[in-house]
């Protein structure tokens, strides 16, 4: 039972450049969620999901997408990285709105 | 607007002291409170939560906290600190989607 896994653990871009941030919960949990932590700004919602197949704009939704076709998998894509996307993102996930969030580990990412 | 206030960025204690941290929110409804602690390099863990019923919430590691609707406030207390417990801690609000506060890094001095 690894619980929640995210991949990669550190990642650099050039400005404009894609990529896909994936994490993986083996919990069978309903919800997910995609965050970012900068310093002095705590952690902030980008996108969430309530179920497979299902996503929602959090409280900074710009420049990020999310796709959840399989239960256990919430992506997070970025189109074209900028510098401001420089952070750490964190995957969450849990069974029902109300319960305990599990987090994983982060994805460090810099955007030059 | 809903939000969490941390009053206090850093904090730092002696080993065996007692501790309190400060969580302050502004939210609609009834809220559902978390505390997060976060160790250098890791995710979040939860120490406790508060959704309803008895007001002092007992959680992980020795952690206590209690719910004052009055004053809006879900402070975070221990009454003897470990080296083990420094880190950063975070207060949360919501329900579906959880509001952050920006942490407070406790340093344990020995």
């Amino acid at each position: 039972n690894a619980g929640v896994t995210q991949t990669p653990k550190f990642r650099v871009l050039k400005t404009g450049q894609s990529m896909t941030l994936l994490c993986a919960q083996d919990m069978n949990h309903e919800y997910m969620y995609w965050y970012r932590q900068d310093p002095g700004m705590g952690l902030r919602l980008i996108h969430y999901s309530v179920g497979e197949g299902t996503t929602a704009k959090g409280e900074v939704p710009d420049g990020y997408n999310v796709s959840r076709l399989k239960k256990q998998n919430f992506l997070l894509g970025l189109e074209s990285a900028a510098p401001s996307q420089t952070s750490v993102y964190f995957c969450a996930s849990s069974n029902v709105v109300t319960d305990t969030q599990y987090f994983g580990p982060g994805t460090r990412l810099t955007v030059l | 607007a809903q939000s969490v206030t941390q009053p206090d960025i850093h904090i730092t204690v002696s080993e065996g002291a007692s501790l309190e941290l400060r969580c302050n929110y502004s939210y609609g409804a009834t809220p559902y409170l978390f505390w997060y602690v976060q160790s250098p390099g890791q995710g979040l863990q939860l120490l406790l939560k508060y959704f309803s019923g008895d007001t002092l919430v007992q959680g992980i590691k020795g952690f206590e906290a209690e719910f004052k609707r009055s004053q809006s406030s879900f402070n975070l207390r221990k009454p003897s600190v470990h080296w083990s417990d420094a880190a950063e801690y975070f207060c949360a609000v919501g329900e579906s989607k959880l509001i952050f506060g920006a942490g407070t890094r406790l340093a344990v001095h020995p």
